[in-house]
């Protein structure tokens, strides 16, 4: 069985320019978080959706957005970049199919560097 | 507001010892408790996971010990090898709260 693919490996932005991260779940698995890694702050959450629906939101600002398709496959965009936003973005995947969040299977993430 | 709090940061062990990571938490409502392990350029992958209805959770060489009353539980290593050298997080979940992590402690275990 495939993993969690996450397209691009690496990003290289500059300021103020929006980007769209992508993330492939493993076949089967309806649920989709998204992650951001940073050395100072660790693993932070970002949101989780179920079903094309986002079940749950962490405190991040509007800037972060994501959706859902019909098939699992998760977008996330982060627009007006700030230097700030720099990091490792990491998308996981889970059955969902009783509890919120558990198994996750992490994708090896996309490196968003801001200039 | 960090749920997790997570020690020590890093973490030098000689092969063969015991490696000792814990973490502590504050939501009451966390019932579930996995550790992951990272390599340097992947995500992190799960390594085992303890609910708090048993104190104690073994797999192998890995070892979750957990005290349901001091909110705190730990991962042993034992035997540590050269190939355990990574990154280790804790987490916790429960109710609606999503997977929150601890900071991390980086392992290194030396011949």
């Amino acid at each position: 069985k495939a993993g969690v693919t996450q397209t691009p490996r690496y990003l290289i932005k500059t300021r103020g320019q929006q980007v769209t991260l992508s993330c492939s779940p493993i076949s089967g698995h309806r649920s989709v978080s998204w992650y951001q890694q940073t050395p100072g702050q660790g693993l932070q959450f970002l949101f989780e959706y179920f079903s094309e629906t986002q079940r749950n939101k962490g405190n991040f600002p509007g800037r972060f957005s994501g959706r859902q398709f019909s098939n699992s496959r998760s977008e996330m965009n982060v627009s007006t970049l700030e230097l700030g936003d720099s990091a490792l973005y990491l998308c996981a995947s889970s059955l969902a199919g009783g509890r919120l969040n558990e198994k996750l299977f992490f994708g090896s993430g996309t490196q968003l560097s801001v200039l | 507001q960090q749920q997790v709090k997570q020690s020590p940061q890093s973490l030098i062990v000689q092969k063969g010892g015991i490696s000792i990571i814990n973490c502590a938490y504050e939501n009451t409502a966390f019932d579930y408790f996995p550790w992951y392990q990272q390599f340097p350029g992947k995500g992190p992958a799960l390594l085992i996971a303890i609910r708090p209805d048993v104190s104690e959770k073994k797999e192998g060489r890995f070892t979750i010990s957990f005290n349901k009353s001091a909110k705190q539980f730990s991962l042993h290593i034992m035997d540590s090898q050269p190939g355990d050298s990574d990154t280790y997080f804790c987490a916790a979940s429960g109710g609606n709260t999503p997977l929150v992590f601890g900071k991390g402690t980086r392992l290194s275990v030396i011949a």
